[in-house]
């Protein structure tokens, strides 16, 4: 697999339920983020967390890193309708310039 | 917030054709990013560049791409024999210091026919 995989590919909610997607990755990391894409839109970031880190929380997100297991994932509480996007997590492996992305979810918050 | 700036919006093109492609990153940022996406697949990083040179670039970053920093606030990709499989939006991001968030652009859509 490559760097950085989410699941679910695509996720369908009611408004108000929760959304959680996941993302595993291979090699080590300084930090992972997450970022969400509008349809054609560009990608907005939305969270950092660092290696040394086990949880993060900003708002109705909650991002949890496994370093042993090399897996995170992002929660979405209280979801909305304007939460439907396109979620990515991408990785800052060490001595790189660059971030890989994974493949991305599709969420769909039905109102 | 500050903002990455990106023209045209929309790129149409003939094979074999010569493209640029543009970018305003935030002024501030010291970190140059290009990324590329075909629809509806992955976000696939291409070049980053750093103190007016390449810091890395991806398999795709082959002979047909360069990027340049003219004069200190633009940042441009060149891609100098379109081939249709470069038909994706293209986009522009920087950052401060390495490893930290992306802003990126809202992207530049190119179509090769």
């Amino acid at each position: 697999s490559q760097q950085g995989e989410e699941d679910p590919q695509a996720l369908s909610i009611q408004e108000g339920e929760n959304a959680t997607m996941n993302c595993s990755y291979k090699t080590s990391i300084n930090n992972l983020q997450w970022y969400r894409q509008n349809s054609g839109r560009g990608l907005v970031h939305l969270i950092l967390i660092r290696s040394n880190e086990r949880e993060k929380h900003s708002g109705r997100l909650r991002v949890t890193l496994d370093t042993s297991k090399k897996s995170s994932s992002l929660l979405i509480t209280a979801s909305r309708a304007a939460d439907t996007a396109s979620y990515f997590c991408a990785t800052d492996v060490d001595s790189s310039y660059k971030l890989i992305f994974g493949s991305g979810t599709r969420l769909l918050v039905r109102p | 917030e500050p903002e990455v700036t990106q023209t045209p919006s929309h790129q149409v093109t003939q094979m074999g054709q010569e493209v640029i492609l543009r970018c305003v990153p935030i002024s501030n940022h010291l970190y140059f990013y290009w990324y590329r996406q075909i629809l509806g697949q992955k976000v696939e990083f291409l070049v980053s560049f750093y103190n007016n040179e390449i810091s890395e670039k991806s398999e795709i970053f082959d002979d047909q791409f360069s990027v340049e920093r003219p004069d200190g606030s633009n940042f441009t990709l060149k891609i100098r024999s379109t081939k249709l499989e470069d038909s994706a939006m293209y986009f522009c991001a920087s950052s401060g210091p390495v490893g930290e968030k992306l802003f990126f652009g809202s992207g530049t859509q190119l179509s090769v026919l």
